[in-house]
C-alpha cells in the first residue's frame, strides 16, 4: 500500500460547482498535512495547511479524519483557475513529507 | 523577490555525459532539497541538506551527487546520466527541516537523457 495515495481524476466540474477530493494515508502517526497545488508543468505551491479542527480559506475548505486516515479538500464555487492538480503531502515518522500523486481538478465554463 | 532558481530549465542530454543542474535561493533558508517527479510515482525526494556541508540521501539518491558548500547554493550532479534518470526535477528550500515549514519550489528543470 502506498504511504499517500489520491485518486488521479482528472475531475471535470463545470463553474460554479462544488467539488471534493479526498487523500488517505497509511502511517497513523503522521501530524502534519497539506494540500499543495501544481499548475501543468509548474512547481507546487503551498495551498493550505490541513488541522484536526479542519480550516477554511475563502472557498477551500480542509478536512483531517484521523480515525479513518484520511483528508479532504473541498471547493467551492470553482473557478476555471482553480483547474490544477492537487497534491495530498502527509509527514512521515522521521518528519520527511511524503507527496502523493496529486488529483487533477479540471473546471469548465 | 524571494524565489528558488534552477538552471537549466530545459536539458537534452546523451548517456553519460556529466551534467549539473543549479539551484539557489535567496530566503537564508537551511534546509534545501531536490525531488524528481515521474508519472504515477510523485515527488521523490533524492537529496537533501539541513545546513552547509551537511547531506543526506533520500529516497532516490542512485545515479545522483549533491554538494552544500553555501548556504543559499545546492547544486545536483550527474555524474553519468542514463535514461531512466529522464524526469522533471524540483529543487525547494525551507526555513528550517521541519515538516511544517513551507516548501517553496524552484520552476522546475526538465531533463532528457537519450
Amino acid at each position: 500500500r502506498k504511504e499517500v495515495e489520491q485518486d488521479p481524476g482528472p475531475f471535470n466540474v463545470p463553474e460554479g460547482a462544488t467539488v471534493a477530493f479526498n487523500c488517505t494515508y497509511s502511517n497513523s502517526a503522521s501530524q502534519s498535512f497539506f494540500w499543495y497545488r501544481q499548475d501543468c508543468r509548474k512547481e507546487p505551491k503551498l495551498l493550505m495547511s490541513v488541522y484536526s479542527s479542519g480550516n477554511e480559506d475563502g472557498r477551500f475548505t480542509a478536512q483531517l479524519n484521523r480515525a479513518s486516515q484520511y483528508i479532504s479538500l473541498l471547493i467551492r464555487d470553482s473557478k476555471l483557475s482553480d483547474s490544477a492538480t492537487y497534491l495530498c503531502v502527509v509527514n512521515t515518522l522521521t518528519d520527511k513529507l511524503i507527496f502523493g500523486t496529486g488529483t487533477r481538478l479540471q473546471v469548465f465554463p | 523577490e524571494a524565489q528558488v532558481t534552477q538552471n537549466p530549465r530545459y536539458l537534452i542530454t546523451v548517456t553519460g555525459k556529466k551534467l549539473t543542474v543549479t539551484c539557489s535561493q535567496n530566503m537564508n533558508h537551511e534546509y534545501m532539497s531536490w525531488y524528481r517527479q515521474d508519472p504515477g510515482l510523485g515527488l521523490r525526494q533524492i537529496y537533501y541538506s539541513m545546513n552547509v556541508e551537511v547531506t543526506d540521501k533520500g529516497d532516490v539518491p542512485e545515479g545522483y551527487k549533491v554538494s552544500r558548500k553555501e548556504k543559499r547554493n545546492f547544486p545536483l550532479i550527474l555524474e553519468s546520466p542514463s535514461p531512466n534518470q529522464t524526469s522533471l526535477y524540483f529543487c525547494a528550500s525551507s526555513l528550517r527541516q521541519y515538516s511544517t515549514d513551507t516548501q517553496y519550489f524552484g520552476p522546475g528543470t526538465r531533463l532528457t537523457v537519450l
